[in-house]
């Protein structure tokens, strides 16, 4: 089992619409959760962390984390073509040294 | 505020030599990780260091080394090149009292083995 799971896509959404990204992790004493966006060629950005059970909105996104199923979720509501990236996950394990692990990617595409 | 540079962005070696990959972090910025990111994949981490010492590593093997110097800048070293060893090479800087999640990426150093 991988430590963080992403499903690679393609998620094809239309503009304006809402994308859904989900992400689970192996490791259940995991504490702290990240979304990154990676446009094609470029290297990751940071644009949302999440510690707590429950929800996190931040302009047009909400992160969600459920520690006792998890799973993290990035919810794009109104969705716009330059929305179309590849979308991390990562997951910070706890204890000692804490190790970032990244889930392969969710790519994400906005049709006009 | 300066951020993440890495230095050079592109390079081609052949199987068996060394390289060595440069990264000045963000500005105010303590800790450095570097990350392999293979094409299709997710950034695998490599190893971090803070106040010139390693704090954490991967699971890459000895030939990959790193250095971090007094002004937070650090280096990569692979020796002995291998063809996987292909992929993009990304820094990351991570703010004073930041969490270890919080990553400010470069814009990465791509090498191709041949």
């Amino acid at each position: 089992q991988k430590e963080v799971e992403q499903n690679s896509g393609p998620l094809s959404v239309p503009e304006g619409a809402i994308a859904s990204l989900n992400c689970t992790y192996s490791d259940r004493v995991s504490q702290s959760f990240f979304w990154y966006r990676q446009y094609s060629g470029k290297s990751p950005e940071l644009i949302m962390s999440i510690y707590s059970n429950g929800d996190k909105e931040d302009g047009r996104f909400t992160a969600q984390l459920n520690k006792a199923s998890q799973y993290v979720s990035l919810l794009i509501r109104d969705s716009q073509p330059s929305d179309s990236a590849t979308y991390l996950c990562a997951v910070v394990h706890s204890g000692g040294y804490q190790k970032v692990t990244f889930g392969t990617g969710t790519k994400l595409q906005v049709i006009p | 505020e300066t951020g993440v540079t890495q230095s050079p962005t592109h390079l081609i070696k052949t199987r068996g030599q060394q390289v060595t990959l440069r990264c000045s972090s963000q500005s105010g910025h303590n800790t450095v990780s570097w990350y392999q990111q293979a094409l299709g994949q997710g950034p695998q981490f490599i190893f971090q260091y803070y106040r010139e010492e390693e704090n954490g590593r991967g699971n890459f093997p000895p030939r990959f080394s790193g250095l971090q110097f007094p002004n937070y800048s650090s280096e990569l070293n692979v020796n002995a090149l291998e063809l996987d060893d292909s992929a993009l090479y990304l820094c990351a800087s991570t703010p004073p009292g930041g969490n270890t999640g919080e990553l400010f990426f470069g814009e990465g150093s791509r090498l191709t083995v041949l």
